[in-house]
């Protein structure tokens, strides 16, 4: 247990269904991200939360849109996905810019696996 | 951020020490390194981190060459259960870092009996 929790574990969802993915953290960090991890690739970032300001967009499709109420939960909608956004979703936390780093450890959560059918 | 580069797999008979190394050729003053892995399909787990001295936690060591070009992780005692895709990562200190983790493919390390 890493003190990330994401629901739900796997989702199945049609092309045209809206739904949500969801993370907490309970390790009193103020950073969170969503990651994605398609099949046989990297993982790539999506999103960056700073005090519950988005401070990183890399370049997602607008069909993505997370949310972060406060610091310990955030959120990903999802609507008008594509079989191609099928993949793994990570969510992480970390403590922000305080110290000498920034993000220095993240804190990763065991993922939502998404299937867009 | 600078480049990373890891060897794809290796394998490591259990109990032995498993050495996975990585290239950071352009690496600057002010760069961390960090490890992290990920078992089959969980979330990544942070090993462990270094500017230039070596360092040791319960998990792992990690050694970085003098001029910082590249580093060793260390897995001691090798079980089945460091079975997993291994990341090396270089990150700025200070307000230069975003927190923007960039992974690559890693190396997969085999663990076998």
């Amino acid at each position: 247990e890493t003190g990330v929790t994401q629901t739900p574990r796997h989702l199945v969802m049609g092309m045209t269904n809206k739904k949500s993915l969801k993370c907490e953290q309970h390790l009193g960090h103020n950073a969170m991200y969503w990651y994605k991890q398609s099949a046989k690739k990297p993982l790539e970032l999506m999103f960056v939360y700073n005090f519950k300001e988005q401070t990183e967009n890399n370049s997602v499709p607008s069909r993505f849109s997370p949310e972060c109420p406060n610091s310990s939960h955030l959120f990903l909608h999802l609507h008008t996905l594509q079989p191609e956004d099928s993949a793994l979703y990570l969510c992480a936390s970390s403590h922000p810019g305080t110290g000498r780093l920034w993000g220095e450890t993240q804190y990763f959560g065991p993922g939502t696996r998404l299937l867009v059918l | 951020d600078a480049k990373t580069t890891q060897p794809p797999s290796m394998d490591c008979a259990e109990g032995r020490a498993a050495n996975l190394p990585c290239n950071h050729s352009t690496i600057s003053g002010n760069e961390y390194v960090y490890w992290y892995r990920q078992i089959h399909s969980q979330g990544p787990q942070y090993i462990i981190h270094g500017l230039k001295n070596n360092e040791t936690n319960e998990m792992a060591s990690l050694i970085i060459t003098e001029d910082r070009k590249s580093s060793t992780l260390i897995l001691p005692h090798a079980t089945l259960r460091d079975t997993a895709v291994y990341y090396c990562i270089v990150l700025p200190g200070g307000s230069s870092n975003t927190g923007k983790l960039i992974f690559g493919q890693g190396t997969t390390l085999q663990v076998k009996p």
